[in-house]
């Protein structure tokens, strides 16, 4: 079993529409929660994190975090064109974890057309 | 902007030569990273550092080696390319310290084909 799951989409939505992004995991040892951005040919850069349980709001883009389902999901609101890019999830454990080591989902490809 | 460099961004090479992607960070962050990324797959990494002089293997069995002998310089070698190496490599380095997120920042990348 992996341990971080994600569908990979595609995903194709309208400007405007509201976008969900999820992931799964197994792992119940983890507490940081971030999504990362990826645009062609570049890479990943983060985009928001949330520690434990919980919601977390930036602008358009909401994360949430759910440890009893172990279910995490990204909601991006009033979608641009502008947000067209993979969407990574990726998760750590706590603060005793001296790597820092990130477990990535696959990614989602979204793209959203005007 | 994230200052993590590296290069080449697309290399292009046959079968059987040596190979040394360059990654450089400015950030004096002692914790670096490799990852491999195919299409639609996971980041897998391959190798890891802690500092200098330190570098451990990564999940993904890798072919490749690595050296830290400066804080802001870590090369991935390949010694003999194989076809079964093309993929896109990204480099990436944490901050000092274990308090807060643990935040990689990424380079762009060296998409390598070996034919």
């Amino acid at each position: 079993q992996k341990e971080v799951e994600q569908d990979p989409g595609p995903l194709s939505v309208p400007e405007g529409a509201i976008v969900s992004l999820n992931c799964t995991y197994s792992n119940s040892a983890f507490q940081y929660f971030m999504w990362y951005r990826q645009y062609s040919r570049k890479g990943p850069e983060l985009l928001m994190y949330t520690y434990s349980s919980g919601n977390k709001e930036d602008g358009r883009f909401t994360a949430q975090v759910d440890k009893s389902s172990k279910y995490i999901s990204l909601f991006i609101r009033d979608s641009q064109p502008s947000d067209s890019a993979t969407y990574l999830c990726a998760m750590s454990e706590g603060r005793g974890s001296t790597l820092g080591r990130l477990y990535f989902g696959r990614g989602t490809q979204l793209t959203v057309w005007p | 902007e994230a200052d993590i460099y590296q290069t080449p961004r697309y290399l292009v090479i046959g079968t059987g030569k040596k190979i040394t992607l360059e990654c450089s960070q400015t950030m004096g962050h002692d914790k670096m990273y490799w990852y491999q990324q195919d299409p639609g797959m996971e980041l897998h990494l391959i190798h890891y550092s802690y500092g200098v002089n330190s570098t451990e293997k990564g999940d993904l069995s890798s072919e490749s080696t690595v050296s830290r002998i400066r804080t802001e310089h870590f090369p991935l070698t390949l010694e003999s390319a194989r076809p079964s190496h093309t993929s896109q490599y990204l480099c990436a380095s944490r901050y000092k310290g274990n308090k807060g997120i643990h935040e990689q920042y990424f380079g762009p990348g060296t998409r390598l084909t070996v034919t």
